[in-house]
């Protein structure tokens, strides 16, 4: 099929380190990305990981992509309760533009 | 430099009516795609435009159809509202589109009735 899996609800408490997981089906995917959306809001490109790299690290984000298994991670460190936010893990299949999106993982961060 | 930007940001409209959705992109870039994303649910592909041209198609009906202005700008429309087109729709915008991240507008929030 088509689907892009995500655990759906994570808590962590602020100043944890959180890790979103999410798992792909395409084994030519190219790109992944990681999206955040806020309430009421459009989706934000946090970062992105070409398919040949296995980690890509950017200030508090890092991405893990283990491509054997089809798992990518988002891990955000010193987790602040503005990170509270639906976290998106998208492929990218060289299909016209389309982007793949999983249903979302919502991260709750609790002073 | 401004963001990929959407009009309207709410619109309510009845069954069966028509809508018609606009979205600028970012300065530079020459390629639109539109999602749909329904509560509760990951955005959903529904077209991707580069130069003009329809360079990909989601699984929506014909109901559902677009177009790019040659100042790269784009409309979505859709024809024969059903309550289910209910949803939040997203422009994203990229320099060709292939391969390319995508950068998303706020949305438009359609309510049909």
């Amino acid at each position: 099929g088509e689907d892009v899996e995500q655990s759906l609800f994570l808590s962590v408490r602020e100043g944890d380190s959180s890790v979103i997981n999410c798992t792909y089906t395409d084994s030519s995917s190219t790109y992944l990305y990681w999206y955040k959306q806020e309430p009421g809001a459009g989706l934000q490109l946090l970062t992105y990981i070409f398919s040949n790299m296995d980690m890509k690290q950017d200030q508090r984000l890092t991405v893990l992509l283990n491509k054997k298994d089809k798992h990518l991670s988002l891990r955000i460190a010193d987790t602040q309760t503005g990170d509270s936010a639906i976290y998106f893990c998208a492929e990218s299949r060289n299909q016209g533009g389309k982007l793949i999106f999983g249903q979302g993982t919502e991260l709750s961060v609790k002073p | 430099d401004a963001g990929v930007t959407q009009s309207p940001t709410h619109l309510i409209k009845t069954r069966g009516q028509h809508v018609t959705l606009r979205c600028s992109p970012i300065s530079g870039h020459k390629s639109v795609s539109w999602y749909q994303q329904v509560l509760g649910q990951g955005p959903q592909f529904i077209f991707q435009y580069y130069e003009k041209e329809e360079r990909g198609r989601g699984n929506f009906p014909d109901r559902f159809s677009a177009r790019q202005f040659p100042n790269y700008s784009s409309e979505l429309n859709v024809n024969a509202l059903l309550l289910g087109d209910s949803a939040l729709y997203l422009c994203a915008s990229s320099f060709t589109g292939e391969e390319q991240p995508q950068h998303f507008g706020d949305g438009t929030r359609l309510s049909i009735l």
